[in-house]
């Protein structure tokens, strides 16, 4: 079983929709957690951390399930520009800074 | 200009050479990492350095080298290299320790094809 886990997709939404991803992770012991965003053939960039009450940052919502192992990122009335992949990163403790990569969401916003 | 710069972005070398990738940094981090990415698996970490002369292996070191000789400069190496080395490598920095939540930078990558 993969550290952490994702659904590759492609997800497919049109413009203005609302998306969901989720995320699980295999090591109950995690301390850390981020969504990352990836534009094609470029390096990962952080969009969010998440922490374990949630946390929005504009149209980004990120949720923490600790008891079920399992991360969310929901993006709000989506944008042309929100087509990337997005990593789910877990860090197992925050004194290496380790980090295990997701192999990432395909999200592709339809105009 | 980025503050993570890695040389050279694309490199083509055959079977059996010997290659090294570089990286600079402008952020002042003393934590520096080498990952490779490859499709359908993510980025996986070939080594990490949390100060100059510190070097640990990561996930897949095998086959690769690093160099730690300054604060800003990590280099990785591949002493000989092979064709399932071809891959997209990425080095990264992150903020000081003990903060709640460390954030990793990356460069832009590297594209190596080894024929």
């Amino acid at each position: 079983r993969k550290e952490v886990e994702q659904d590759p997709g492609p997800f497919n939404v049109p413009e203005g929709a609302t998306v969901a991803f989720n995320c699980t992770y295999s090591n109950s012991a995690s301390q850390s957690f981020f969504w990352y965003r990836q534009d094609c053939r470029k390096e990962p960039k952080l969009l969010m951390s998440v922490y374990s009450s949630g946390n929005e940052d504009g149209r980004f919502t990120a949720q923490l399930n600790r008891a079920s192992q399992y991360i969310s990122l929901l993006i709000r009335d989506s944008k042309l520009s929100d087509s990337a992949t997005y990593l789910c990163v877990v860090s197992p403790r925050s004194a290496t800074n380790k980090l295990i990569f997701g192999t990432g969401t395909l999200l592709a916003v339809q105009p | 200009d980025a503050d993570v710069t890695q040389t050279p972005r694309n490199r083509i070398t055959k079977t059996g050479k010997r290659i090294m990738l570089e990286c600079s940094q402008t952020k002042g981090h003393d934590r520096m990492y080498w990952y490779r990415q490859d499709p359908g698996l993510g980025l996986r970490l070939i080594y990490y350095s949390f100060d100059v002369k510190d070097i640990n292996k990561g996930e897949i070191s095998d086959g690769y080298s690093v160099s730690r000789q300054a604060q800003a400069k990590f280099s990785l190496s591949l002493e000989s290299a092979i064709p399932n080395q071809t891959a997209l490598y990425f080095c990264a920095t992150s903020d000081l320790p003990g903060k709640r939540q460390e954030t990793q930078y990356f460069g832009p990558g590297t594209r190596l094809l080894v024929l």
